[in-house]
């Protein structure tokens, strides 16, 4: 069964403190994997897409890495405004439902000042 | 000038009653979805449609019913609403039924008393 899994499930850091976010995954066939920004009270909104092991994405001060098990989302320098929280999803090349999205559960991510 | 937009953003009702949200969306995108997001945020697709056409119905109560009249909206009726429906809705589009690039709108949040 085709499985996402994100953690730390909550993350605090000092505004300049770098870090990293894990998403680990079990699909049969992964098309891709996606990963979105989800502010409060508002929908979740797409940051990377990663194809094949080894990809590496990067956008300001977010880069998303794919190995064959997980993706990373590392964070560098962090500011407060890139307090959210932060999900993972995978698109599985099964036959039914090819364009299904699983979700993870999400890392919350707060950046004190 | 908003991509996808549903009404309304809040929905508190009684069990029992029956309730629609709605949704548009002005991309010029081929295929909506509607999600279910509950309280541990954990984002699930319910329904799937391509240019007005159901190709994804996870299993979901038929107490749900999507209706698509055109492929720029997907509407969603909810028969004899239970607690356990309480949650926050998401409509998304994407530009073709395999892409996992997804647009979303700002959410319904249902509330059942």
């Amino acid at each position: 069964e085709d499985q996402v899994t994100q953690s730390p499930e909550a993350l605090r850091l000092q505004e300049g403190e770098s870090s990293s976010l894990n998403c680990s995954y079990t699909v049969s066939g992964l098309r891709g994997l996606f990963w979105y920004r989800q502010d409060p009270g508002k929908g979740p909104e797409f940051l990377f897409t990663l194809y094949s092991a080894g990809e590496e994405k990067e956008k300001e001060r977010l880069k998303a890495t794919l190995t064959k098990k997980e993706s990373f989302l590392h964070i560098t320098a962090p500011k407060p405004e890139d307090s959210a929280t932060y999900l993972c999803a995978v698109q599985a090349s099964s036959a039914a439902g090819a364009n299904n999205l699983f979700f993870g559960t999400g890392t919350r991510l707060t950046v004190i000042p | 000038d908003t991509a996808v937009s549903q009404t309304p953003k809040y929905l508190v009702t009684q069990m029992g009653n029956d309730k629609s949200i709605k949704c548009e969306q002005n991309l010029g995108h081929d295929t909506m979805y509607w999600y279910k997001q509950d309280s541990k945020k954990f984002l699930k697709i319910m329904f799937s449609y391509n240019n007005k056409e159901l190709i994804i119905n996870e299993t979901v109560p038929n107490r749900f019913s999507p209706k698509s009249p055109d492929k720029a909206h997907l509407n969603l009726h909810i028969n004899s609403l239970e607690l356990g429906d309480s949650a926050v809705y998401f409509c998304a589009s994407s530009q073709t039924a395999l892409s996992g690039i997804q647009y979303f709108g700002a959410g319904t949040r249902l509330s059942v008393l």
